[in-house]
């Protein structure tokens, strides 16, 4: 167990539909990364926050967004939709803005 | 740009023998260079890493791996192969000129498989 959580563990939708993803990262740490892993596209970063901040941005769509809030947890809201969008989407924690990352168990996001 | 190469689809090994699963990196810098295990249905369980020092670095589970500056490789060994080795290794590096950023770059995944 990494420490890392992830809410919820499966999701199933429909095309054009929003959904929220969750992450509680490990106590005292401060960065929070989220990544998308595909068949097609592997494993993919997508974003960072430290301390509530955006720290780097990798291949986010326009469609997602994401916040960290004051308590340090995270969201991944992903809008509009798409099959192609089926994937695990990860969510990692360091201590600080370059550590050594914790992943989460993840969360499988189904479009229909 | 920071890459990694995985240039094994997969590894076939027999327990108890040794095993390696390669990794070739690409960098602008010095690279920071990570070695992460994947079981399924699971999330990515953190092996080992390499920042600076000595160029063998020993993780978790009995493995580790050799940094090679010329070669700019970073295997990953192991002396003695378990069944319970078989799992999705992926190699990674950190992103950013001399992994001044954040983020892990990651190889496409080799899968291990370890037979009886």
């Amino acid at each position: 167990d990494s420490g890392v959580t992830q809410t919820p563990k499966h999701l199933i939708t429909a095309t054009g539909q929003r959904v929220t993803l969750r992450c509680s990262p490990r106590s005292g740490d401060l960065s929070v990364y989220w990544y998308q892993q595909s068949l097609d596209q592997g494993l993919q970063f997508l974003i960072q926050y430290y301390n509530g901040e955006e720290r780097a941005k990798g291949n986010i769509l326009e469609r997602f967004s994401a916040q960290q809030f004051p308590d340090l947890h995270s969201e991944l809201n992903l809008s509009s939709l798409e099959l192609g969008d089926s994937a695990l989407y990860f969510c990692a924690s360091s201590p600080g803005l370059t550590g050594g990352q914790f992943f989460g168990p993840g969360t499988r996001l189904t479009v229909l | 740009a920071q890459s990694v190469a995985q240039p094994e689809d997969q590894v076939n090994v027999a327990e108890g023998n040794p095993l390696t699963v390669k990794c070739t990196y690409s960098v602008s810098g010095n690279p920071y260079l990570f070695w992460y295990v994947q079981y399924p249905n699971r999330g990515l369980q953190f092996l080992l890493k390499y920042i600076t020092g000595d160029n063998l670095v020993k993780g978790s589970y009995g493995f580790e791996a050799e940094f090679n500056k010329s070669q700019t490789s970073f295997h990953l060994k192991k002396p003695s192969a378990l069944v319970s080795d078989s799992a999705l290794y992926f190699c990674a590096v950190r992103g950013g000129y001399g992994g001044s950023q954040g983020n892990l770059i990651f190889g496409k995944g080799t899968k291990l498989s370890v037979k009886p």
